[in-house]
C-alpha cells in the first residue's frame, strides 16, 4: 500500500460524457501527479500540481483539467470523452525536498469509454 | 520524441539466472534515474533509484547501472525469481524538474 487513494476503481462511461478522477496522496505530500497508461504506451506525464498550484504539464489534452485542493487532494476531470481516452489513470504524490525523488503511485482508475 | 526508450518490450530468463533490462536516454539535464516495477492492476512501485553522480547502485537483488557518457541505464536482477515477472518502466527525472519521463515498460518473466 503506497497511502496514495484513487477513486473510482473502475469507470464506464460513454463518448462525449465528463468524468471526475479524485486522490489522496500520501500524508505529508505537497506534490500530485497525474499518469496516463494506454494500452499501447508507457506512462504519460499528464501534469503536476504542488500545495494546490500547477507545477508542471505534460502530455495533457485541452479537454482534461485538474486541480489540487487545500486539503491536497486532486482531481483530473475528463471532459467530451472519446473511444481513445479509455485508459488506466495513475495519481501519484511526492513530498518536495532537495533530497528523495521518489514518486509514489496510486493503484489507478480504469476508464472505459463506450 | 520519446526522451527515454526501453527498447525490448519483453525478456524471458530462467529462474536463478540474471535479468537484464535496459533503457536509453537521449537528454544530458536528466539527474536521477529510477526503475519502478508493475503488476497487473496494480500502480508501479519504486523499486531502485540512481543519482546521475554515481554510475553503480546496488539494493539486494538489484542493481541499476548508469553510463552517462552512453546515455544509458541497465537493471540487473540476481538471481532472478518467478516473483519478479512484471513490467519494469525505467524513470527519469530532468534537472530542477520533479515530474519523471517513464520508459514504455518491459515485461519480464521469469520461467521456474
Amino acid at each position: 500500500d503506497s497511502g496514495v487513494t484513487q477513486t473510482p476503481k473502475h469507470l464506464i462511461t460513454a463518448t462525449g460524457q465528463r468524468v471526475t478522477l479524485r486522490c489522496s496522496p500520501r500524508s505529508g505530500d505537497l506534490s500530485v501527479y497525474w499518469y496516463q497508461q494506454s494500452l499501447d504506451q508507457g506512462l504519460q506525464f499528464l501534469i503536476q500540481y504542488y500545495n494546490g498550484e500547477e507545477r508542471a504539464k505534460g502530455n495533457i489534452l485541452e479537454r482534461f483539467s485538474a486541480q489540487q485542493f487545500p486539503d491536497l487532494h486532486s482531481e483530473l476531470n475528463l471532459s467530451s470523452l472519446e473511444l481513445g481516452d479509455s485508459a488506466l489513470y495513475f495519481c501519484a504524490s511526492s513530498v518536495e525536498s532537495n533530497t528523495g525523488n521518489t514518486i509514489y503511485f496510486g493503484e489507478g482508475s480504469w476508464l472505459t469509454v463506450v | 520524441d520519446q526522451q527515454v526508450k526501453q527498447n525490448s518490450p519483453s525478456l524471458s530468463v530462467q529462474e536463478g539466472r540474471i535479468s537484464i533490462l535496459n533503457c536509453d536516454y537521449t537528454n544530458s539535464m536528466f539527474d536521477y534515474f529510477l526503475w519502478y516495477k508493475k503488476y497487473p492492476a496494480e500502480g508501479p512501485t519504486f523499486l531502485i533509484s540512481i543519482s546521475s553522480i554515481k554510475d553503480k547502485n546496488e539494493d539486494g537483488r538489484f542493481t541499476v547501472f548508469l553510463n552517462k557518457s552512453a546515455k544509458h541505464l541497465s537493471l540487473h536482477i540476481v538471481p532472478s525469481q518467478p516473483g519478479d515477472s512484471a513490467v519494469y518502466f525505467c524513470a527519469v527525472k530532468e534537472t530542477g524538474r520533479r515530474a519523471l519521463t517513464f520508459g514504455s515498460g518491459t515485461r519480464l518473466q521469469v520461467q521456474p
